[in-house]
């Protein structure tokens, strides 16, 4: 069964560091997305992405945050300047839903800790 | 601000019990309704969609009442398998999701 890959599964930085996030989504899937869930709270959406460029994004997905999609396969969420409070899991998901957010599929996350 | 609003629980039942969860959106809007369930410190997972009929997948039930904006989901004979969180999620009518906190279900031996 297709699914989405998410690494590294768990990444240490240092505050002010630049990290950068991947994901696989699952390959024919168009719609991408990235959510984070710091430890003990609701699962928040960040951005989500589709034909190449950013479709929406959140108050949190400020300036710091970019996505690309540097080839066929890959989706990156990177982080500029980590600040403490960008310690949280994150998660990718696609869907392959055309017209509206159709069911989405999780990747397994990418534990954050900023130091 | 849409808001997806749920009892945080724990619910603790035994193994055979029925449970339901209940689950409130702000966004009339929204067109798409799913619940999803987390393991600790892991992805969410789907575990239905919810259609404006209704629909049932083996054990589990679902049910959206557009007019009250709210949704639910049955278990019945419940598992020592299906303790998790349980998510419920709403489109924002636009291409994301709003998760709400979600409802611990804990069932015992």
């Amino acid at each position: 069964e297709p699914e989405v890959t998410q690494t590294p599964s768990h990444q240490v930085t240092q505050m002010g560091q630049e990290v950068i996030l991947r994901c696989v989504p699952i390959s024919n899937h168009l719609y991408f997305y990235w959510y984070r869930q710091i430890l003990g709270q609701k699962v928040e959406f960040l951005v989500s992405f589709y034909n190449n460029e950013i479709s929406e994004k959140s108050e949190i997905f400020d300036d710091q945050f970019s996505v690309e999609r540097p080839d066929g396969s890959n989706f990156t969420l990177k982080i500029r300047s980590t600040k403490l409070e960008d310690s949280a899991m994150y998660f990718c998901a696609s869907s392959d839903a055309a017209g509206g957010p159709g069911e989405q599929f999780f990747g397994p996350g990418t534990r954050l800790t900023v130091l | 601000r849409k808001e997806v609003e749920q009892d945080p629980g724990p619910f603790n039942v035994p193994e055979g019990a029925t449970v339901a969860f209940n689950c409130t959106y702000s966004n009339s809007a929204s067109q798409s309704f799913f619940w999803y369930r987390q393991d600790c410190r892991k992805e969410p997972k789907l575990l239905m969609s919810v259609y404006s009929s209704g629909n049932e997948d083996g054990r589990f039930t679902a049910q959206l009442n557009r007019a009250s904006q709210y949704i639910s989901l049955l278990i019945r004979d419940s598992k020592l398998s299906d303790s998790a969180t349980y998510l419920c999620v709403v489109d924002d009518y636009g291409q994301n999701f709003v998760f709400g906190p979600g409802t611990r279900l804990s069932v015992l031996p």
